[in-house]
């Protein structure tokens, strides 16, 4: 079953716009959560992350925000740019990232100038 | 910076063939190299998890036998995708990381199967 989920699938928003990506999780035990950015043609790469001992998380224009009550986080992005434009990976893993990582299904942004 | 190389970029071979696939860590030492897959229907699959010094780890539904990985060093691995066939198709990722730190992924092996 699908550990980690992601939605929506795909996203379009308006250059300058605030761009919301939904992550949910099943196992209690994940406590640390990535968010990769990968861009056709290449790997998926570190974008941010954050603990569960955290309930929020700031880097510059992305932010996540993190329901361990209800097992959700999002990744916001603001001002959005046409070059944020790439699939965003929702992953996850236990014991402080120490174990293997779980990902989602992705989210397709698309950022229309 | 942190670095992971993977070659080949993409590779083509005929069903019932092998290919092997490289991985290279430069910036850090690699204490453990996880392989996945990714493909459209099944976005990230891990294959397995090869820690230094410990035995390598398979998840459900790969084996050893067809998909032998090689971490010889704090720098290198490899996998070989032995007998390969059109289910065995996508982007086959390396990530590599020191410790707890940020797993580091590679650009990918695109691998296609005629």
């Amino acid at each position: 079953q699908q550990q980690v989920r992601q939605s929506p699938q795909s996203l379009t928003v308006w250059e300058g716009e605030t761009a919301i990506l939904n992550c949910s999780y099943e196992n209690s035990a994940f406590d640390y959560f990535p968010w990769y950015q990968q861009f056709p043609g290449e790997g998926p790469a570190l974008l941010i992350s954050i603990l569960s001992v955290s309930n929020k998380k700031e880097d510059g224009r992305f932010t996540i925000f993190f329901n361990k009550r209800e097992k959700k986080l999002s990744l916001h992005i603001a001002d959005s740019q046409p070059g944020d434009s790439a699939t965003y990976f929702c992953a996850a893993s236990a014991n402080y990232g120490n174990e293997k990582i779980t990902f989602g299904a992705g989210t397709k942004l698309t950022i229309k100038p | 910076g942190a670095l992971v190389y993977q070659y080949p970029r993409r590779t083509i071979c005929k069903s019932g063939t092998s290919m092997r696939m490289e991985c290279q860590a430069v910036g850090f030492q690699a204490t453990s190299v996880a392989w996945y897959r990714q493909s459209p229907q099944k976005t990230f699959e891990l294959i397995a998890l090869s820690t230094v010094n410990s035995a390598i780890k398979y998840e459900q539904n790969f084996t050893q036998e067809k998909f032998p990985i090689s971490h010889p060093n704090l720098s290198f691995s490899s996998m070989t995708v032995l007998n390969a066939y059109l289910e065995d198709r996508g982007l086959y990722l390396c990530g590599a990381r020191e410790g707890a730190n940020t797993l580091y992924f590679g650009a990918g092996t695109r691998l296609s199967v005629l």
